[in-house]
């Protein structure tokens, strides 16, 4: 257990479903992050949230919406996906303004895209 | 374009061996790298890391050095045990960036034969 926790752990969706990603963390931290892992890549950030602000969207189409109510919760919003969009979705968080430490994972959600 | 490479994909050690994992690096802004460990199905976990200002980090079984001038650094594990069969991920942050995103590359599945 890590302090961040993700829901659900699996989830299957047709490309007409809208469905939401949720990562929740205990750890204080005042940076969340979702990454994306495709087989044989490297994790592939895909946003950054300060302070429950944006403050990078790494080129992701607008099918994927993220919202960050709270500095300890994140969402991932899928709607009209791809099956090439299937993956391990993660969130991280870390905590900003002290570069010298390391980012907490959850478990990660796999979401297969039918 | 990728800033954090692993160029072996895979690497077999025989328990009681060393273990040696290798990382690359393009950004000079890099002040920051560390190691994860990652099951399958699971988030990666935090296994070590160093600063820029030091060349060595010890702990316990797991050793990483960081050669600037080479941008490289690299994964010492010894003895190996065959629970540490997973995938290795090395990752890199810059302080100057505000987000503190950590920068992963590919990974490299260690394999450790009894």
């Amino acid at each position: 257990e890590t302090g961040v926790t993700q829901t659900p752990r699996h989830l299957v969706m047709g490309m007409t479903n809208k469905k939401s990603l949720k990562c929740e963390q205990h750890l204080g931290h005042n940076a969340m992050y979702w990454y994306k892992q495709s087989a044989k890549k490297p994790l592939e950030l895909m946003f950054v949230y300060n302070f429950k602000e944006q403050t990078e969207n790494n080129s992701v189409p607008s099918r994927f919406s993220p919202e960050c109510p709270n500095s300890s919760h994140l969402f991932l919003h899928l709607h009209t996906l791809q099956p090439e969009d299937s993956a391990l979705y993660l969130c991280a968080s870390r905590q900003r303004g002290r570069a010298s430490t390391e980012a907490f994972f959850g478990q990660g959600t796999r979401l297969t895209v039918v | 374009d990728q800033q954090v490479k692993q160029n072996s994909p895979s690497l077999s050690v025989q328990e009681g061996r060393i273990s040696i994992l290798n990382c690359d690096y393009t950004n000079s802004m890099f002040d920051y790298f560390l190691w994860y460990k990652k099951y399958p199905a699971e988030g990666p976990t935090f296994l070590i890391s160093i600063s820029s200002i030091k060349d060595k980090n010890e702990d316990g079984r797991f050793t990483v050095f960081l050669n600037k001038s080479a941008k490289h650094l690299s994964l010492h594990i010894v003895p190996s045990q065959p629970g540490d069969s997973a995938v290795y991920f090395c990752a890199a942050s810059a302080s100057s960036n505000s987000g503190y995103a950590l920068n992963f590359g590919k990974g490299t599945s260690l394999l450790v034969t009894p």
